[in-house]
């Protein structure tokens, strides 16, 4: 299996315009979830699915993030509008079921809002 | 609010000696623990983890020590070695949910 593959890598844009961070999860797994690390905060939760069904939101900073789940292959995170306190790296992790299992996490986007 | 608590930003360590990483939580309903290893420019990489019901999970040279009444969990690594330098995250999960991260402990194994 390729793993959790995330794109872009790296992301360059002006304050004020829409970001769109994408992720397909580990084929057969029912968890999806989006962290951001920062110095102060490491990493943090922001939003998780569950067979493609949002449970938990309440990590979204603002209502200027979005996440969606389409299918169980694929997710977005969109950020709109874009901030410069936006920038960090965001990752995207997938995990096999509930219970006593680690979560496999992609090689990451880090975002620049300049 | 953390839940989840490395104090520790930083760690020196020379080579052949012993690592040892902390972390606190706070939580009393979290019931498996993970370490996680993270290189520059990667995504973190699953380490080590514990269940609730164990005090201790050896692995190798890794090896994850549980202190349920303390609400303390730490990490051995021994021998230490110059390709263990990275940043360790340890991470809690109550019920299967989602994982909570503390802030990361940067290890730096000195040859």
């Amino acid at each position: 299996d390729a793993g959790v593959i995330q794109s872009p890598r790296h992301e360059v844009t002006e304050m004020g315009q829409e970001v769109t961070l994408r992720c397909k999860p580990i084929s057969g797994h029912d968890y999806l979830f989006w962290y951001r690390q920062t110095m102060m905060r490491g990493l943090e939760l922001l939003i998780y699915f569950n067979n493609n069904v949002p449970i938990d939101d309440s990590g979204m900073p603002e209502d200027r993030f979005s996440a969606k789940m389409p299918n169980a292959s694929f997710s977005t995170l969109k950020i709109q509008p874009s901030e410069p306190r936006d920038s960090a790296v965001y990752f995207c992790a997938s995990r096999r079921r509930q219970g006593n299992t680690e979560a496999f996490f992609g090689q990451g986007t880090r975002l620049t809002v300049v | 609010d953390q839940q989840v608590k490395q104090n520790s930003p930083s760690l020196s360590v020379q080579e052949g000696r012993i690592s040892i990483l902390n972390c606190d939580y706070t939580n009393s309903m979290f019931d498996y623990f993970l370490w996680y290893k993270k290189y520059p420019a990667e995504g973190p990489t699953f380490l080590i983890s514990i269940s609730s019901i164990k005090d201790k999970n050896e692995d190798g040279r890794f090896t994850v020590f549980l202190n349920k009444s303390a609400k303390h969990l730490s990490l051995h690594i021994v021998p230490s070695q110059p390709g263990d330098s990275a940043v360790y995250f340890c991470a809690a999960s109550a019920l299967g949910n989602q994982f909570y991260f503390g802030t990361g402990t940067s290890l730096t194994v000195i040859p």
